[in-house]
Formats: structure tokens, sequence, C-alpha cells
């Protein structure tokens, strides 16, 4: 069973306005949430992360949010360009585990000109 | 050549043929992993290196094969596959394998077809 979850595959976006990215996670035990980006033919790029002691991390025009309760964490970039137009995966990891990352699936963002 | 790099980028093989995806770091980096991505599921961890040494195997079948001489290269070699293996591999590396804060820096990876 998939302990993280992307369930909105694509997202379109008009240039300037923001675009929300959102991941829910099942494992109470992760602590630590990345999110990575990935163009075609690249690997995915690391972007931006955010450890369970806080709830919001910000860096230039992305801000990860996350809501322990709820086990889910948002990506807000705001605001989005042409060039964010690529995949986005969430990611987890836990105390346990060699540096054990379990991804979602990828929401494809499409910012349009 | 800087960062994590992989060769081939893609790969045909047949199901009785034998082949090695290979993987490099240029970060000096000292944990190597290798993950496989198939269409519309998420990465899944296959294995870990840690100072050359597996510190992970995720039930991964034997016909792929981990080998890590030294902490810059990681090989995975592949025999007798089924067409089911065909997907993408992602090669990527760490400073170490302490979980939290410690990113992995990941290759542009192998599109693998096994006919």
């Amino acid at each position: 069973d998939q302990q993280v979850k992307q369930n909105s595959p694509s997202l379109s976006v008009q240039e300037g306005r923001i675009s929300i990215l959102n991941c829910d996670y099942t494992n109470s035990m992760f602590d630590y949430f990345l999110w990575y980006k990935k163009y075609p033919a690249e690997g995915p790029t690391f972007l931006i992360s955010i450890s369970s002691i806080k709830d919001k991390n910000e860096d230039g025009r992305f801000t990860v949010f996350l809501n322990k309760s709820a086990k889910h964490l948002s990506l807000h970039i705001v605001p989005s360009q042409p060039g964010d137009s690529a995949v986005y995966f969430c990611a987890a990891s836990g105390k346990t585990g060699a540096n054990n990352l379990f991804f979602g699936t990828g929401t494809r963002l499409t910012v349009i000109p | 050549e800087t960062g994590v790099t992989q060769t081939p980028r893609h790969l045909v093989m047949g199901m009785t043929n034998k082949k090695s995806l290979k993987c490099e770091q240029h970060l000096g980096h000292n944990a190597m992993y290798w993950y496989k991505q198939s269409a519309k599921k998420p990465l899944e961890l296959m294995f870990v290196y840690s100072l050359e040494e597996r510190v992970e195997n995720n039930s991964v079948p034997s016909r792929f094969s981990p080998e890590c001489p030294n902490s810059s290269h990681l090989f995975l070699h592949l025999h007798t596959l089924q067409p089911e293996d065909s997907a993408l591999y992602l090669c990527a590396s760490s400073q170490d394998t302490a979980s939290g804060g410690n990113e992995q820096f990941f290759g542009p990876g192998t599109r693998l077809t096994v006919l």
C-alpha cells in the first residue's frame, strides 16, 4: 500500500498565479518530508524540505506547509513561472531505515504563459 | 563530469541477455542508491549502499544484482529479466545514510526495455 500519495496527476496554472501541489501520507513515523522536481530526460532534483518539528519552510518562491494532524503537506509556488513546468514528487522518510525515501507518484505542473 | 551520471541512458535487451547499468557520483558522497520507476508508479527503492556495503535490499528479485566497488561507483547487473522489469532505473547518492536532512541527488536514469 502506498504510504505517500499525490492524488492529482496534473495541474495547470496561469503564469504569475499560485501553484499548490498536495501530498498525503499514512505513516505517522515519517519525520522528514521533501519535494523533488523532475524535468523530462533528467533525474529528480531536490527542491525543498521540511522537518516534522516545523509546520512551514520557505525558500524564495517555494513554501512547504506541513499539517501533521492531517498527515498532509503542500507545496506553494508563487508567482508561478513557465520554467516551473515539471513533474513534482513528494517524498518522506522516517527515523528508521537507511535514509529510505518513500515517494508519491508525482504531479505534472504546467504553467501557462 | 559533475553530480551523478548514469550509463547507458537507454537500453533494450532480450530476456536472455546479461547487461549492466553503471552509476558514478562526483560529489564525494558515501551512500548510493538504486531506484526503479515503473509507469504510473512511485519510485521504489531497490538497494542502498553505505561505504561500499549493502545496507538495504528491498526484496528485489535475484535477477537484479548490485555491485559497489567503491563509494563513487555503483552497478546494477541484469540477467534473465522479464518484460515487466521495463522501467526507468535511477541512481542516487547522499552524504551518508542518516535520515532527515540528508538529501539524495539523482542521476538522469536509464530507460530499460525488456523484450
